[in-house]
């Protein structure tokens, strides 16, 4: 079983849509949850980093940990065809080493 | 990209030939890591650094080493390339604000 568990999609929506990705995780000890962004042929960006368990908004997006349940949320608001991209998600083990999802593409239609 | 560049961007090469692909960076961090990115699997963690000399395996560590002899340089040796190793390998730094910042990445063909 993996240790971050991520539907690979793909998702499409419409231009304006809320777009929810969601992750779960199994290990208990992971404290710190990333989101990334990556463009076809670039490297993964850094979108939203988190801590502890709640919301945390930045502009249209918003990440949401639930650390009771191991499940962790990107919510992308009013949609734009620039989000398209594959999306992330990342947790942060000891020495500092992250372990990933295996991404979910999404595609925003015009 | 943020001070961490990748080279070569592409590279073909045959099986059973060695390959060392480089990434070098501007920012003085302590940790660096390379991962390889495959359809079904994501990103996979090889090796990493965390420092000068100081290096450990990931979870796909065999059939690649590393070294790691300047704090800006980190290199990635495949010893006797396979065809499994066709892939897409990033390195990255630990970054200012938690979280890493990743190169370009480079493309790999094993034939």
């Amino acid at each position: 079983q993996k240790e971050v568990e991520q539907d690979p999609g793909p998702l499409s929506v419409p231009e304006g849509a809320i777009v929810s990705l969601n992750c779960t995780y199994s290990n208990s000890a992971f404290q710190y949850f990333m989101w990334y962004r990556q463009y076809s042929r670039k490297g993964p960006e850094l979108l939203m980093y988190t801590y502890s368990s709640g919301n945390k908004e930045d502009g249209r997006f918003t990440a949401q940990v639930d650390k009771s349940s191991k499940y962790i949320s990107l919510f992308i608001r009013d949609s734009q065809p620039s989000d398209s991209a594959t999306y992330l998600c990342a947790t942060e083990t000891s020495g500092s080493r992250l372990t990933f999802g295996e991404g979910t593409q999404l595609t925003v239609n015009p | 990209d943020a001070g961490i560049t990748q080279s070569p961007r592409h590279k073909v090469t045959e099986t059973g030939t060695p390959v060392t692909l480089r990434c070098h960076q501007t920012e003085n961090h302590r940790y660096m890591y390379w991962y390889r990115q495959d359809p079904g699997h994501g990103l996979r963690l090889i090796h990493y650094s965390y420092g000068v000399k100081d290096t450990d395996k990931g979870e796909v560590s065999d059939g690649y080493s590393v070294s790691r002899s300047k704090t800006e340089d980190f290199l990635l040796t495949l010893e006797s390339a396979t065809s499994s190793q066709t892939s897409v390998y990033f390195c990255a730094i630990q970054g200012g604000r938690g979280g890493y910042t990743f190169g370009s990445g480079t493309r790999l063909t094993v034939v």
